[in-house]
C-alpha cells in the first residue's frame, strides 16, 4: 500500500518570500502525484499533477512541483508567495493503473501555509 | 464554472441516529466519490461509484455506510447508526472519467456526532 508524508503541519512565511512544502511518498509501484489546495471555507481544488513526462510541473498561479523518483518526493515550491496563497495544501498519490482519477487517492495530512504581511 | 455542491455544510446528529449527506456532482460527470477527514488527520478515501454501483471501497466503508444515486442529479452517503468516531468532514467528488481526469471536490459537510 502507498502512503504520503507531509512533515510540516504548518508553514509560516512572509509575503513575497519563497516557500517549499514537502511531500514524500512510499509505494512499491509507479505512482501519479497531486497537490490539492483548500482555501478557507472551500472544497479541495487540484493545484497540479504529475502523471508522466517532464518531472517539473507548474500551476497557473506560480506554484511548481518536481517529481524526484530517487528521493520519492514531490515538493511544492513558489518563489514569491502572496497573502492569497494562505490555504491548506494536500499532497496525494494514486497508484499507477488507476489512471489518475480520484479512485483510491491517498492523501497526506496537509500543510497549512500561513502568509504573514 | 460548474461545481460540486454538498448539503448541509454542517450536520449535528445524536449517536445512533441515521444521517444522509447529500451531494450534487457536476452534471456531465460519470464517476462519484466520497472521502472523509477526521479533524487533524488525513483525507481518507471511502468509496467510488460508477454506472449505479460501487466500483471501489475502502475498509472504512463498512456495512453502516451506503451510497445511492436516487435520481439523475444527487449522490448521497448514508450512515445508518452514527458513532462518535464518525465525526469528520465528508467530501464528495466527481470526475468526467476515470483515466487521467481531474476530480472536482465539494466544500464538504462537517458531521458532528454527539
Amino acid at each position: 500500500a502507498q502512503s504520503v508524508t507531509q512533515l510540516d503541519s504548518q508553514v509560516p512565511v512572509f509575503e513575497e518570500a519563497p516557500v517549499e512544502l514537502r511531500c514524500n511518498y512510499s509505494s512499491s509501484v509507479s505512482v501519479y502525484l497531486f497537490w490539492y489546495v483548500q482555501y478557507p471555507n472551500q472544497g479541495l481544488q487540484l493545484l497540479l499533477k504529475y502523471l508522466s513526462g517532464s518531472t517539473l510541473v507548474e500551476s497557473i498561479n506560480g506554484f511548481e512541483a518536481e517529481f524526484n523518483k530517487s528521493q520519492t518526493s514531490f515538493h511544492l515550491r513558489k518563489p514569491s508567495v502572496h497573502i492569497s496563497d494562505t490555504a491548506e495544501y494536500f499532497c496525494a498519490v494514486s497508484v499507477g493503473g488507476s489512471g489518475g482519477g480520484a479512485d483510491g487517492l491517498t492523501f497526506g495530512k496537509g500543510t497549512h501555509l500561513i502568509i504573514q504581511p | 464554472e460548474p461545481e460540486v455542491t454538498q448539503t448541509p455544510s454542517h450536520q449535528v446528529t445524536q449517536m445512533g441516529q441515521e444521517v444522509i449527506l447529500r451531494c450534487v456532482p457536476i452534471s456531465n460527470h460519470l464517476y462519484f466519490y466520497w472521502y472523509r477527514q477526521i479533524l487533524g488527520q488525513k483525507v481518507e478515501f471511502l468509496v467510488s461509484f460508477y454506472n449505479n454501483e460501487i466500483s471501489e471501497k475502502s475498509e472504512i466503508f463498512d456495512d453502516q455506510f451506503s451510497v445511492e444515486r436516487p435520481d439523475g442529479s444527487n449522490f448521497t452517503l448514508k450512515i445508518r447508526s452514527t458513532k462518535l468516531e464518525d465525526s469528520a468532514m465528508y467530501f464528495c467528488a466527481s470526475s468526467e472519467g476515470q483515466l487521467f481526469t481531474e476530480a472536482f471536490f465539494g466544500q464538504g459537510t462537517r458531521l458532528t456526532v454527539v
